[in-house]
């Protein structure tokens, strides 16, 4: 299975805009760009996802590279219910499953 | 709309009992998958069952971890007998078809076995 690479944590100021960054150099033609997020004591929530084009939905937005090695999560007003854990996942269209990796942490500061 | 439904929230249980986890999946939708997090291996997939029958049982990790899933809206999975290492939170999710589709996940069981 393809891997992502993500930062440990980062900050973001509320009301800011938040770039979430993630790496995927091995990614297949084939594997989906996935985007959860894990709220305090509760599951993963679905954010978005997409192949190669930018998406947009009413949580946030995705830009993918043009080689698709890398690409990026925006939210584009953070806000202090937006603190989570971010996981970047590559998920191949032939397949049901998810790898969770360790994600990013995002704290919003007020 | 109701979200996947997840009992009991919390379980405290000792060593050696029984423990059933219980989930209530999405109406309509005819995937659903058990997980298990903790802070030393992130989130892990036990077992995946389409149409109520079990696809991908691979991550149950040993014969004391049974999953079940009698009708389109139930399913349980047991952990008989219990040992402190299945100390974690147990989710599941489920999604309307096996691929592409989102899963939506339930807020959890936070078993703890002393």
């Amino acid at each position: 299975d393809a891997k992502t690479t993500q930062p440990n944590s980062m900050e973001s100021n509320e009301e800011e805009p938040v770039h979430l960054p993630c790496n995927h150099s091995t990614i297949s033609g084939t594997d989906y760009i996935h985007w959860y997020r894990q709220l305090p004591s509760q599951g993963p929530e679905y954010v978005i996802h997409g192949l190669t084009s930018n998406v947009n939905n009413r949580m946030a937005s995705l830009a993918i590279a043009e080689d698709r090695k890398s690409s990026t999560l925006i939210l584009h007003r953070a806000t202090l219910r937006d603190a989570a854990v971010y996981y970047c996942i590559l998920r191949d269209t032939g397949t049901y499953k998810y790898i969770f990796g360790t994600g990013t942490r995002l704290k919003v500061l007020a | 709309d109701a979200g996947v439904i997840q009992s009991p929230r919390h379980e405290v249980t000792e060593m050696g009992q029984e423990v059933t986890l219980r989930c209530k999946p999405i109406s309509g939708h005819n995937s659903l998958f058990w997980y298990r997090q903790t802070m030393m291996r992130g989130l892990e997939l036990l077992i995946y069952f389409n149409n109520n029958v079990p696809i991908d049982d691979s991550g149950m990790p040993e014969d004391r971890f049974s999953a079940k899933m009698p009708n389109a809206s139930f399913s349980t999975l047991k952990i008989q007998p219990s040992e402190p290492r299945d100390s974690a939170v147990y989710f599941c999710a489920s999604s309307f078809g096996q691929y592409n589709q989102p899963q939506h996940f339930g807020d959890g069981t936070r078993l703890s076995i002393l």
